[in-house]
C-alpha cells in the first residue's frame, strides 16, 4: 500500500459525459501528478499540482482539468467523454514539487467510457 | 523532443535466467532516471532512481541499472530471475528541475517468467 488512495475503483459511463476523480495523497505529500494509462498511448503525465498550484503540465486535453484543494486531495476533471478516454488514470504524489523526489503511486481507477 | 524508448515491449524468460531490459532516452545535459515496476493488477511501484554519481544503481528485489552517458542508456539487469519478477516495466526521465519539467515514461516492457 502506497499511502495514496484514488476513487472510484472503477467508473463505467458513456460518450459526451462528465466525471470526477478524486486522489488523496500520501499524509504530508504536498504534490500531486495525474497520469493516464492506455494500451496504445502507454503510461502518459497529464498535470502536476505543488501545494495547490498548478505546477507542470504535460499532454493534458482541454475537455480535461484538475485542481488541488487546500487539503491536498486532488481531483481530475474529465468532460465531453470519447471512446478513446477509456484508460487507466493514475495519481502519484510526493513529498516536494521537486522532480526527483520519489512519486509514490495510487491503485488507480479505471474509466470505461461506451 | 524528449522521449524515452524502450525496444522490449514482451521479454519471456524461464526462471533463473538473467535479465536485461533496454532503455534509452534523449534528454541533454542533466537526467534524472528511473525504473518503476507494475505487478498484475496493482499501482507503480519504484524499483531504483539514479540522479548522479556512481551510474550502477541498485534497487530493490535484486534489481539494478547501468547509466552510461555515451550510449544515453539506462538499462535494467538482474542476474536471475525469478516467477514473481512478472510485471511490466517502466522506465522514465526527468529533465533539470530548473524550471517544472515533466517526468516521461517508456512505453514498457511485459515481462513473463515461465516456472
Amino acid at each position: 500500500d502506497s499511502g495514496v488512495t484514488q476513487t472510484p475503483k472503477h467508473l463505467i459511463t458513456a460518450t459526451g459525459q462528465r466525471v470526477t476523480l478524486r486522489c488523496s495523497p500520501r499524509s504530508g505529500d504536498l504534490s500531486v501528478y495525474w497520469y493516464q494509462q492506455s494500451l496504445d498511448q502507454g503510461l502518459q503525465f497529464l498535470i502536476q499540482y505543488y501545494n495547490g498550484e498548478e505546477r507542470a503540465k504535460g499532454n493534458i486535453l482541454e475537455r480535461f482539468s484538475a485542481q488541488q484543494f487546500p487539503d491536498l486531495h486532488s481531483e481530475l476533471n474529465l468532460s465531453s467523454l470519447e471512446l478513446g478516454d477509456s484508460a487507466l488514470y493514475f495519481c502519484a504524489s510526493s513529498a516536494s514539487g521537486i522532480g526527483h523526489n520519489e512519486q509514490f503511486f495510487g491503485p488507480g481507477t479505471r474509466l470505461t467510457v461506451l | 523532443a524528449q522521449s524515452v524508448s524502450q525496444h522490449n515491449h514482451h521479454v519471456i524468460l524461464s526462471e533463473a535466467a538473467s535479465l536485461e531490459l533496454g532503455c534509452n532516452y534523449s534528454y541533454g545535459g542533466t537526467v534524472n532516471l528511473f525504473w518503476y515496476v507494475q505487478y498484475p493488477g496493482q499501482h507503480l511501484q519504484l524499483l531504483l532512481k539514479y540522479f548522479s554519481g556512481d551510474p550502477l544503481v541498485k534497487g530493490i528485489k535484486g534489481f539494478e541499472a547501468e547509466f552510461i552517458k555515451s550510449k544515453f542508456s539506462f538499462n535494467l539487469r538482474k542476474p536471475s530471475v525469478q516467477w514473481s519478477d512478472t510485471a511490466e516495466y517502466f522506465c522514465a526521465a526527468l529533465g533539470p528541475e530548473s524550471s517544472a519539467s515533466k517526468i516521461i515514461f517508456g512505453s514498457g516492457t511485459r515481462l513473463s517468467i515461465r516456472p
